[in-house]
């Protein structure tokens, strides 16, 4: 049964870059099976947005409101995918996930990570 | 870049009854590009529904979804304590690709 589990700094100065990692265990290989690996992030008490995916072979789609600062890579041979933000702020501060779409039209995200509070603060 | 209108905001029902969430949005949606999710405190969402109306994988038959275009339902048949928690809809293929309701929270009367 695949697993996610993201990791990272829980607390991210203002203007400094933020970068978590989402490991994937059980399963196959990441890059096989068609998957899409995104991260979605969750404002305190607020609703869900969708930050970006990265897709088995490597391409990216990224939200349009955050496509300037955000970079999603993926490293197969350690299970893990990655997010970079950039000149983070306040506004940044949120529960951050990691989830799959496990793309053959399912078009909806059926395994989330846990998910790692990031506080932006000096 | 499409909205999608989650209400009410909050729904205050007893266990047992039925309880019916409306999701809208701003534009027509692709066929089968809905989903509703649970999210419990502290945990995250968990998907029950995709494609409008087809259950995910584990999810109790108390649950369906219905609708097309941009008017989706999601109902629990009768409401079991476990199912107090905050529900979202999502759609797929609009911009930005993926976007969420901003929710309905069912609460205990």
């Amino acid at each position: 049964q695949v697993q996610l589990q993201e990791s990272g700094p829980g607390v991210v100065k203002p203007s400094e870059t933020l970068t978590l990692t989402c490991n994937v265990s059980g399963g196959g290989s990441i890059i096989s099976g068609g998957f899409y690996w995104s991260w979605i992030r969750q404002h305190p008490g607020k609703g869900l947005e969708w930050i970006g995916y990265i897709y088995y072979s490597g391409s990216t789609y990224l939200n349009p409101s955050l496509k300037s600062r955000v970079t999603i890579s993926l490293d197969a041979p350690n299970k893990q995918f990655s997010l970079r933000v950039t000149s983070v702020t306040a506004a940044d501060t949120a529960v951050y996930y990691c989830a799959r779409d496990s793309g053959l039209g399912l078009k909806a995200f059926d395994i989330w990570g846990h998910g790692t509070m990031v506080t932006v603060s000096s | 870049e499409i909205v999608l209108t989650q209400s009410p905001g909050t729904l205050s029902l007893s266990p047992g009854e039925r309880a019916t969430l409306s999701c809208r949005a701003s534009q027509s949606l692709r066929s089968g590009s809905l989903a509703w999710y649970q999210q419990k405190p502290g945990q995250a969402p968990r998907l029950l529904i995709y494609g409008a109306s087809s259950r995910a994988t584990g999810v109790p038959d108390r649950f369906s979804g219905s609708g097309s275009g941009t008017d989706f339902t999601l109902t629990i048949g009768r409401l079991e304590p476990e199912d107090f928690a905050v529900y979202f809809c999502q759609q797929y293929g609009t911009s930005p690709l993926y976007s969420f309701g901003q929710g309905t929270k069912v609460e205990i009367k």
